[in-house]
């Protein structure tokens, strides 16, 4: 089955150490989200691949990057993760077909806790 | 920008019928989504609006309405397992970014015997 999938499933890091989460998928899409989610709040957009174009958010942290070697995998560095850090971070796809709203397919997400 | 508006909890019984609503702010949109997603779990894509009116599919329907930039989810014959958090969201129809999301803050469903 065509899917978007994450690892680890869960993430321990010490404060400080970086860390990364990998995403992968299967769908073919060009388009690869990092969503931070903290606990009953919405996604919030880190930054996303359009292709090999990368496109931050404004208020993404310089501690965060992102690296996509192929269509299929994109990563998520967190330098120096600090306390604020801890949170689901959510990995999704798209195929921005241009002139409507394109569905985002989700991984089942990394929850990394910093200790 | 875009902005969305949901209730933040909503509580129902089990097989009775409740509606989440969701007001915008936006310039122009292609459409508005929902998506649900379960305690720990991730979003999963619910229904889409591109035009006014009801788009229904199964026990969900969705409506939209443009000039009163307004929407709902409506949930029928509600089960224990749609105990979940739900979503609106939109995307920008100008701009570099008119195929990223913009999400509401979530409604969290509570469905009760």
């Amino acid at each position: 089955d065509a899917m978007v999938i994450q690892n680890p499933r869960y993430q321990v890091t010490q404060f400080g150490k970086p860390v990364t989460l990998s995403c992968s998928q299967t769908l073919n899409h060009n388009v690869m989200y990092w969503y931070q989610q903290k606990s009953s709040q919405a996604p919030k957009l880190l930054f996303h691949y359009y292709d090999k174009d990368f496109n931050n958010e404004a208020d993404t942290p310089d501690n965060f990057q992102s690296r996509r070697p192929n269509t299929s995998f994109c990563f998520l560095d967190i330098r120096s993760p600090g306390l604020g850090d801890a949170a689901m971070y959510l990995c999704a796809t798209s195929r921005a077909s241009g002139g409507t709203t394109d569905t985002q397919y989700f991984g089942p997400g990394t929850r990394l806790t910093v200790l | 920008g875009q902005s969305l508006e949901q209730p933040s909890e909503v509580t129902a019984v089990e097989g009775a019928i409740v509606q989440i609503n969701c007001t915008y702010q936006t310039s122009g949109f292609y459409g508005l989504s929902w998506y649900q997603q379960h305690d720990g779990g991730a979003p999963t894509f619910l229904s889409y609006n591109a035009l006014d009116g009801l788009e229904e599919t199964g026990r969900f329907s969705s409506f939209l309405s443009r000039s009163d930039s307004y929407g709902y989810l409506l949930l029928q014959e509600l089960q224990m397992k749609d105990s979940a958090s739900y979503f609106c969201a939109v995307s920008p129809k100008e701009g570099a970014g008119s195929y990223q999301l913009t999400f509401g803050k979530g409604t969290k469903l509570s469905v009760i015997p």
